[in-house]
């Protein structure tokens, strides 16, 4: 059974800081790998996808890794603003169907 | 050009009685998912389904809870009798075919009183 964990649960750093968030997956059996912000009471809003046959994808100052060997992804996010606060989830989605299955999430605060 | 929507965002019921969530996909979208958002809990599969068929529903109670994704309309994931413990947030996700990215709707927030 696929499981995914993300560390740290919780995170707060200063404005313009430079950091990175930790997704692990135990089966590397995967189709592909999404990050998402999810904004207090809101929706998931798509960051990054990565195909398994890729090492990463960038999109304005976040990059995301992926290492499908290990199971392990990063979310690399630079120049941290306020704005950045919000949980952020780690999905991989599974070969052997289409669910995507979670992480807990990273809650991200970036105090000005 | 819109993305996935649900309706109603916020839904209250008593203990007992039915709630209806519709999900309308992206437009051109075959493929829904709905998962489920526990309070303090991460978000857990439910059901996928394409246009008529429930492809996978695994993740779906086994009692009071159905999906549908008729050919002309949204999707509709429907809770009978409801239960203080189905208290929760519920997405809506939509994809083309492939092993594509699955793109979410805002949620429609369920309060069972």
């Amino acid at each position: 059974k696929q499981e995914v964990t993300q560390i740290p649960a919780a995170l707060s750093v200063p404005e313009g800081e430079n950091l990175v968030l930790n997704c692990s997956f135990t089966d590397s059996a995967i189709y592909n790998l999404q990050w998402f912000r999810q904004d207090p009471g809101k929706g998931l809003t798509s960051l990054l996808l990565i195909q398994s046959s890729q090492r990463e994808q960038t999109s304005g100052r976040l990059n995301a890794s992926l290492d499908k060997s290990s199971g392990r992804s990063t979310l690399y996010i630079a120049a941290s603003q306020p704005g950045d606060s919000a949980t952020y989830l780690c999905a991989v989605l599974e070969t052997s169907g289409s669910r995507l299955t979670f992480g807990e999430g990273t809650q991200l605060t970036v105090n000005p | 050009n819109a993305g996935v929507m649900q309706n109603p965002r916020h839904l209250v019921r008593r203990r007992g009685q039915e709630a209806r969530l519709r999900c309308s996909p992206v437009k051109g979208h075959s493929h829904v998912y709905w998962y489920r958002q526990l309070p303090e809990e991460g978000l857990k599969f439910m059901v996928y389904l394409q246009k008529e068929n429930i492809i996978d529903e695994s993740g779906m109670p086994k009692e009071r809870f159905s999906a549908e994704f008729p050919k002309e309309g949204p999707s509709i994931l429907r809770i009978q009798q409801v239960v203080r413990g189905d208290s929760a947030a519920y997405f809506c996700a939509s994809s083309p075919p492939g092993a594509a990215a699955q793109y979410f709707g805002p949620g429609t927030r369920l309060t069972v009183t």
